[in-house]
């Protein structure tokens, strides 16, 4: 299984864009990378999904580097409630299994 | 987007009960459900996956006589616990998938209290 490593925490400005990163150097090359986040006490998010292109959709961009070995969630102009943990999940066969995430707050 | 549902939101029930929680998707069919639990200030752990008619697939570590999963239907998978102690007090979640697409939709939670 693909292991992931994101930093525990961010701070951002609101209106800011917010960059998260994901280091994930063991992926294979069949496996989807998916970003969700959690609200607290709350069910995770569906944000976006990729495997070797850039993506974005209306929530937000994911980059990925080229060898694959890590991606950028970027949420363009982040606002309050966009606090939330936020993690970078390879999708290793039928399963998702969820790392540590990073905590972004979006400070005012 | 598609939507999960989960009942009871929240429950506190005595130690040695039994508790079972809902998990229905609402607007579409599951081919696949999944079943995590977390604790106050840690990531999701993936319990189980379960398949419409068939034995759920527990994780390693999982206990599958004390959580037993239910998946009578395309749109409904329950979750009971059985004989619960106040370490199975978390945070349960559901997800569901949708067909041939890999995205999972989860619910919303069931905060379970063990007195």
């Amino acid at each position: 299984d693909a292991k992931t490593t994101q930093p525990p925490s961010m701070d951002c400005a609101e209106g800011r864009a917010a960059n998260l990163p994901c280091n994930h150097s063991t992926i294979s090359g069949n496996e989807y990378v998916y970003w969700y986040r959690q609200i607290h006490s709350q069910g995770p998010q569906y944000i976006i999904h990729g495997l070797k292109n850039n993506e974005t959709n209306e929530m937000a961009s994911l980059i990925i580097t080229e060898d694959r070995k890590s991606s950028t969630l970027i949420l363009p102009h982040a606002t309050l409630r966009d606090t939330a943990v936020y993690y970078c999940i390879p999708l290793t066969g039928n399963q998702f299994y969820f790392g540590t995430g990073t905590s972004l707050t979006v400070i005012p | 987007g598609a939507v999960v549902s989960q009942h009871p939101s929240w429950v506190i029930c005595k130690s040695g009960t039994s508790v079972k929680i809902e998990c229905r998707s609402l607007d579409f069919q599951a081919t696949t459900m999944f079943w995590y639990r977390q604790f106050p200030k840690q990531s999701l752990m993936l319990m189980a996956t379960s398949n419409e008619g068939s034995k759920a697939t527990y994780e390693q570590g999982v206990e599958k006589d004390k959580f037993l999963i239910n998946h009578a239907s395309l749109t409904l998978s329950t979750l009971t616990v059985t004989s619960a102690h106040p370490e199975d007090s978390s945070f349960y979640i559901c997800s569901a998938r949708l067909g041939g697409i890999y995205e999972q939709y989860f619910g919303p939670g069931t905060r379970l209290t063990v007195t």
